[in-house]
Order: C-alpha cells, then structure tokens, then sequence
C-alpha cells in the first residue's frame, strides 16, 4: 500500500543553520503531498503542500518540491529559527485520506 | 474563522470506563475524519464521513470503538470499556469534498487511561 517515509530524528541545529528533513514516498499513481507541523502539545497544522510533478510548495521560508523521478518531496529551510522546533510530518493524499510518516523532531538551539 | 475544535482536549479515565469525544468541523465541510496518534508516531486514519455517512473505518476501530455524524455536522467519537491501550491522542480533521483538498486538524483529544 501506499506509505510514506521520512529521516528519523531527532534532528538538532544551531539557530541561522541549513535544515534539510528527507521524505519518499510510495504510491500508486500521482497523490498530492504535504508537510504538516506539529508544535508541542499541540494538533496539526498545514505547512505547505504541492499537487503535481515539479510543484513546489512554500511557506514561512519552508519549500519542498514534488519529485516524481525520486518519488521524494524533502522539506527545506535556508536558515532555521528557535521558534522552528517542533515535529514535520511529511503526508500524502490517498483516497481523500491523508496517509503520514512517523514525523522529525527538530531541536532549534539558540 | 473557526477551525475544527475538540471538546474535551484532555481526557483522563479509569480503565473500563467510557468515553465520548466531541469535534465541531469547519463550517461547510463535507468530510469529517478521525486519526489516532500515540507517542512519537504519525496519526493514524481510524474512520471518515462524507456529510452524515460514514464512508470507511480501519481494522485500528474495533468493536469498543464508534463514532457518528448524526446530522453531518459534529461528531462524536465514543471508547467503550477503555484500556489502557487507548491511551492516545485523538485527532478530528475536516476537508471540503474533492480529491486533493486540503485537511484541516483540530488541536486533539489527549485520552489517558489510568
């Protein structure tokens, strides 16, 4: 079946860093995908999303491209801020569903 | 802009008892879904309505486990005979109908069984 697989963590950075979290994914056909953030004590919240091949999805200096020759969407940020901590979740769409990896934990020190 | 909310957010009860929770969608969304998550782990999809239907359930809701949509507005989710097992947070989410429509969480259901 469908599934999706991103990097263990935890993954600790210095505030200012380059963060890279890795996501691949396994589906029949072309589903959308999404990073979805997950703050302490709290529920999920959409990051960004891209709906076909070569898409990229943005938001708040976060970006991640559909690859479909890599079957991967990797979550990027140029540079990492202490508010940033909390877990990514990377997804995709299935039958309406929203199929998610295990999630990152990120560590921002300052 | 009211997002989806849970009633109660935190949840504790004695193993045997029953529990019951509550999620107010997004107004005008069609699609109502309920997701399990446990401690350093992804949610995990439980069951979904289109308006009052209830369209799939996962092998994860066993007997112990309903949910319903009576008028295809809120739903409630009720543990029967809770174990500790059940311990867990439990997530509501909304979406408009349409294939690659975004889904829209609420904030959760923290459900300890002591």
């Amino acid at each position: 079946g469908d599934s999706v697989t991103q990097m263990e963590g935890p993954v600790t950075l210095s505030e200012e860093a380059f963060l890279t979290i890795n996501c691949t994914y396994t589906a029949t056909g072309y589903p959308s995908l999404f990073w979805y953030v997950q703050y302490p004590g709290e529920g999920l919240q959409l990051l960004l999303k891209a709906t076909k091949a070569d898409d990229k999805g943005s938001n708040k200096g976060f970006e991640a491209t559909y690859r479909k020759e890599t079957t991967s969407f990797h979550l990027e940020k140029g540079s990492v801020q202490v508010s940033d901590s909390a877990v990514y979740f990377c997804a995709l769409n299935r039958d309406d569903k929203i199929i998610f990896g295990k999630g990152t934990r990120l560590h921002i020190l300052p | 802009d009211t997002g989806v909310s849970q009633d109660p957010r935190h949840k504790i009860t004695k193993r045997g008892q029953n529990v019951t929770f509550r999620c107010d969608p997004i107004s005008e969304h069609n699609r109502l879904y309920w997701y399990r998550q446990t401690l350093g782990q992804g949610p995990e999809f439980l069951t979904y309505f289109q308006n009052e239907a209830q369209l799939e359930k996962s092998r994860l809701l066993s007997d112990r486990f309903s949910a319903e949509r009576p008028k295809g507005s809120f739903s409630t989710l009720e543990i029967q005979r809770t174990e500790q097992g059940d311990s867990a947070m439990y997530l509501c989410a909304s979406s408009p109908t349409g294939a690659g429509n975004t889904i829209y969480f609420g904030e959760g259901s923290w459900l300890t069984v002591v």
